[in-house]
């Protein structure tokens, strides 16, 4: 299953709201989680199951989608959002998307 | 507080073999699959392997299938991966995950990685 994220990347300011999308080579059902990365530390989980935000993870962020189309959203851009975002589907194995980096304007 | 632990990365000559390990604590390690996730410098996540709780099931990405194996050992709540015939393109840190198996394979938490680096 191939996954394909866009944009690649993108820049915004603090206040924006922000949707990165992910599209699957075929129906994974909600099988779909998203990640934060920043600079030199190791990925960490926002989003799982499509929608479902794990504990801790701030309100502005939201999952959405199902079948092969999804998105996060980050409703108003905090200065500690700047970071790549990926997606990865558990439907088959496991895989990510390519990642988005996102920027400050 | 969930912990993994990884070890056993460096520099390793092409062709050469090496042996990940990743220690876990806080939780009951032998409840869970485990993966191992890589990222190459300056690159994306790349998941390489998974293992089953029992250890009967294992799945590899068909870049290291035939190189690489995935093991556990939950008496030490220990999960290992043996790498062989290493290639430069296997120059990455690798990440020992928690996951949480099957359909339902999101990764949480991450270990803090360990850095391969295959080159002569």
């Amino acid at each position: 299953i191939q996954m394909t994220q866009s944009p690649s990347s993108l820049s915004a300011s603090v206040g924006d709201r922000v949707t990165i999308t992910c599209r699957a080579s075929q129906s994974i059902t909600n099988h779909l989680n998203w990640y934060q990365q920043k600079p030199g530390k190791a990925p960490k989980l926002l989003i799982y199951a499509a929608s479902s935000l794990q504990s801790g993870v701030p309100s502005r962020f939201s999952g959405s989608g199902s079948g092969t189309d999804f998105s996060l959203t980050i409703s108003s851009l905090q200065p500690e959002d700047f970071a790549t975002y990926y997606c990865q589907q558990s439907h088959s194995t496991r895989g990510f998307g390519q990642g988005t980096k996102v920027e400050i304007q | 507080e969930v912990q993994l632990l990884e070890s056993g990365g460096g520099l390793v000559q092409p062709g050469g073999s090496l042996r990940l390990s990743c220690v876990a604590s806080g939780f009951t390690f032998s409840t869970y699959a485990m993966s191992w996730v890589r990222q190459a410098p300056g690159k994306g996540l790349e998941w390489v392997s998974g293992i089953s709780t029992s250890g009967g099931g294992t799945y590899y990405a068909d870049s290291v299938k035939g190189r690489f194996t995935i093991s556990r050992d939950n008496s030490k709540n220990t999960l290992s991966l043996q790498m062989s015939s290493l290639r430069a393109d296997d120059t990455a840190v690798y990440y020992c995950v928690k996951d949480y198996g099957g359909s339902l394979g999101w990764f949480d938490p991450w270990g803090q990685g360990t850095l391969v680096t295959v080159s002569s």
